[in-house]
């Protein structure tokens, strides 16, 4: 069975500081994966996802994530965080292949706090 | 682009009745629509998947009689929940992708909340 889990519930940080969130998954096939964000009182929007090719993926707002598959690991960076990135970050993974490719599964989520 | 819209984003309701939600697509043809249910502090899990024009896809242990749906058109998908119970109370999130768009990416709705009293 499909599974993603995220170690990480809650984080909090200063300004400036670095952040890494864990993120890993089970298939016994190929996936694509996926790093959402909620930022609060609004809807999940895409931030960046991993279909094949270069491992590190860079999305929107200086995220990035690398997927390294000997450890089912797609963990979400970014160097220097701001007071606007406090949010709630989800990962999800979907099959490659086959007929559930749209099934998206998530991770419980991590919430993040900035601190100014 | 890319905007998918929810209605109501929050619903009260007495034990027993039934609530109809709302999910559209504003500016794009969702060929897929998708219901999730989120529980406080956990993940989305999804309920099932509606294509247009045909009956939706449960997931496992999604009571099918109880959460109907139906995705009448390319622009908007409906989540009823009949005879609803306290323990449906819960935030329900739509989303929805098109062959149209980037393969495999889903675009969410606000969400919307509904508390049954």
């Amino acid at each position: 069975a499909q599974s993603v889990s995220q170690h990480n519930h809650h984080v909090i940080l200063s300004e400036a500081a670095s952040l890494e969130l864990g993120c890993n998954y089970s298939y016994g096939g190929t996936v694509n994966l996926f790093w959402y964000v909620q930022y609060p009182g609004q809807h999940l929007q895409l931030l960046l996802k991993y279909f094949s090719g270069d491992p590190l993926v860079k999305g929107i707002k200086g995220f990035e994530a690398e997927f390294i598959k000997s450890k089912f690991s797609f963990n979400l960076r970014k160097p220097s965080v701001q007071w606007s990135d406090t949010a709630e970050y989800f990962c999800a993974s979907a099959p490659a292949y086959g007929g559930a490719t749209n099934k998206l599964i998530f991770g419980t989520g991590t919430l993040l706090a900035v601190q100014p | 682009g890319a905007v998918v819209s929810q209605h109501p984003s929050w619903v009260i309701c007495k034990s027993g009745t039934s609530v109809k939600i709302e999910c559209r697509s504003l500016d794009f043809q969702a060929t897929t629509m998708f219901w999730y249910r989120q529980f406080p502090k956990q993940s989305l899990m999804l309920m099932a998947t509606s294509n247009e024009g045909s009956k939706a896809t449960y997931e496992q242990g999604v009571e099918k009689d109880k959460f109907l749906i139906n995705h009448a058109s390319l622009t908007l998908s409906t989540l009823t929940v009949t005879s609803a119970h306290p323990e449906d109370s819960s935030f329900y999130i739509c989303s929805a992708s098109s062959i149209g768009k980037v393969t495999y990416e889903q675009y969410f709705g606000p969400g919307t909340r509904l508390t049954v009293t």
